[in-house]
């Protein structure tokens, strides 16, 4: 059990650019999550996929932000023409519907747009 | 959606105080963590705890989910105790985890 990796740690752009942001589950795990958290603020759910279908989607999720994960494995989340608005720390957590369903957390991807 | 509330806010104790946070939710839940989250932003599994009582080491909790409550006891705090600490629920539906606001704690030597 290697736990949940994101990559990058960190990335920074520039407004109206696009990024992207990868998360690797722990292996056995069927259910992928991303959470968003802003500064002094718990994070906050965006979307939720069990195996490669995306399940539930928050209204935070723009029309700007898309999530896959193509095989069911690792997952990726693009963000299209960043705003200031979009920097926060994005987290992903995995689980497995059995016999519990915790949730484990990967070290975040913290954005920042200039 | 599902309100959580975690008091207090904010707390400030010497080296081997003890310490009691609660978390109060506003709809049953099939699904109640406890995180610490560290400086570096990683959030850390404490309890998967929707109901009863658990036990590690300095820390425990207690959910009462006919009362929809859940505290976390700290005991014989130490400096690495330092932190957020997060009560997060699943419930009504919902596939995600609601987060309250957290409560920052901080352990002086």
């Amino acid at each position: 059990d290697t736990g949940v990796s994101q990559n990058p740690r960190h990335k920074i752009t520039k407004r109206g650019q696009n990024v992207t942001f990868r998360c690797d589950p722990i292996s056995e795990h069927n259910r992928l999550y991303w959470y968003r958290q802003t500064l002094g603020q718990g994070p906050e759910f965006l979307t939720y996929f069990q195996n490669e279908a995306q399940l539930e989607k928050s209204r935070l999720l723009s029309d700007r932000f898309s999530a896959e994960r193509p095989k069911g494995s690792f997952s990726t989340l693009e963000i299209q023409r960043t705003e200031q608005g979009d920097s926060a720390m994005y987290l992903c957590a995995s689980s497995s519907s059995t016999p519990t369903d915790t949730q484990y957390f990967g070290p975040g991807t913290r954005l920042t747009v200039l | 959606g599902i309100q959580v509330e975690q008091s207090p806010p904010d707390l400030i104790l010497q080296e081997g105080a003890n310490s009691t946070l609660r978390c109060n939710f506003s709809d049953s839940v099939n699904n109640l963590q406890w995180f610490h989250q560290n400086p570096w932003g990683q959030l850390i599994n404490l309890f998967y705890i929707p109901s009863g009582t658990k036990q590690n080491g300095r820390l425990s909790a207690t959910t009462v989910a006919t009362e929809r409550y859940s505290l976390l006891y700290i005991s014989s705090s130490q400096t690495t105790d330092s932190g957020v600490y997060f009560c997060a629920v699943q419930g009504g539906g919902a596939d995600g985890l609601t987060f309250g606001k957290g409560t920052h704690l901080i352990i002086q030597p």
